[in-house]
């Protein structure tokens, strides 16, 4: 069974620049979730979306946004791109939303903006 | 402000020993608990999960949860070089995690052979 898919794994953009970051989830699985990782401030939650629909949102800025198609495939996109972007970012999905459904994460996007 | 605190180590343990990674939190309404292992360079992995109080085991790996406590831990028994990662402590207030896992900064785990 293959995993969470996340593409591109690398990307250098520019500050100013737009960038869209693209993950498949694990077969079956309904809900697709966003994190940015940092060594200063590790993993913080983006955003999660379920059956299309953002169902959370984390504290980041509206720079910051994405959306759900109906195969569950999920995209993020960061629009004026500020150097402090620089981050890995990681898609996790699950099954569903309830208890007996973790997140499992795909591979990351290592995004540098400089 | 839900936190979740981890020492960032490194611990370290010989070949073959216990290792205990600790973690506690501050949401006591939080109710699910899960452990994820990162290699340097790769993305989390899921280790374990447990909601009740009490421990939960998995081959080498056993999670406890103190609910009154607001701590969990990880053992690691027979350790085995191969589990030198970064381990994240991650709790929610409910579910699997999908409306948001609030993530400590991990520990640093070395298993010296």
């Amino acid at each position: 069974k293959a995993g969470v898919t996340q593409t591109p794994r690398y990307l250098i953009k520019t500050r100013g620049q737009q960038v869209t970051l693209s993950c498949s989830p694990i077969s079956g699985h309904r809900s697709v979730s966003w994190y940015q990782q940092t060594p200063g401030q590790g993993l913080q939650f983006l955003f999660e979306y379920f059956s299309e629909t953002q169902r959370n949102k984390g504290n980041f800025p509206g720079r910051f946004s994405g959306r759900q198609f109906s195969n569950s495939r999920s995209e993020m996109n960061v629009s004026t791109l500020e150097l402090g972007d620089s981050a890995l970012y990681l898609c996790a999905s699950s099954r569903n939303r309830d208890t007996n459904s973790p997140l499992h994460f795909g591979n990351g996007t290592r995004l540098t903006v400089t | 402000q839900k936190e979740v605190e981890q020492n960032s180590g490194p611990l370290s343990v010989p070949e073959g020993a216990i290792a205990s990674l600790n973690c506690t939190y501050s949401d006591r309404g939080s109710q699910s608990f899960f452990w994820y292992r990162q290699y340097s360079g790769k993305s989390p992995e899921l280790i374990m999960f447990i909601y009740s109080n009490g421990d939960k085991e998995d081959g080498r790996f056993t999670a406890q949860l103190n609910k009154a406590s607001q701590y969990v831990s990880l053992l690691i028994r027979d350790s085995q070089p191969s589990d030198s990662a970064t381990y994240l402590c991650a709790v929610n207030l409910s579910g699997g995690g999908a409306d948001g896992l609030t993530f400590g900064k991990g520990t640093h785990l070395i298993i010296q052979p």
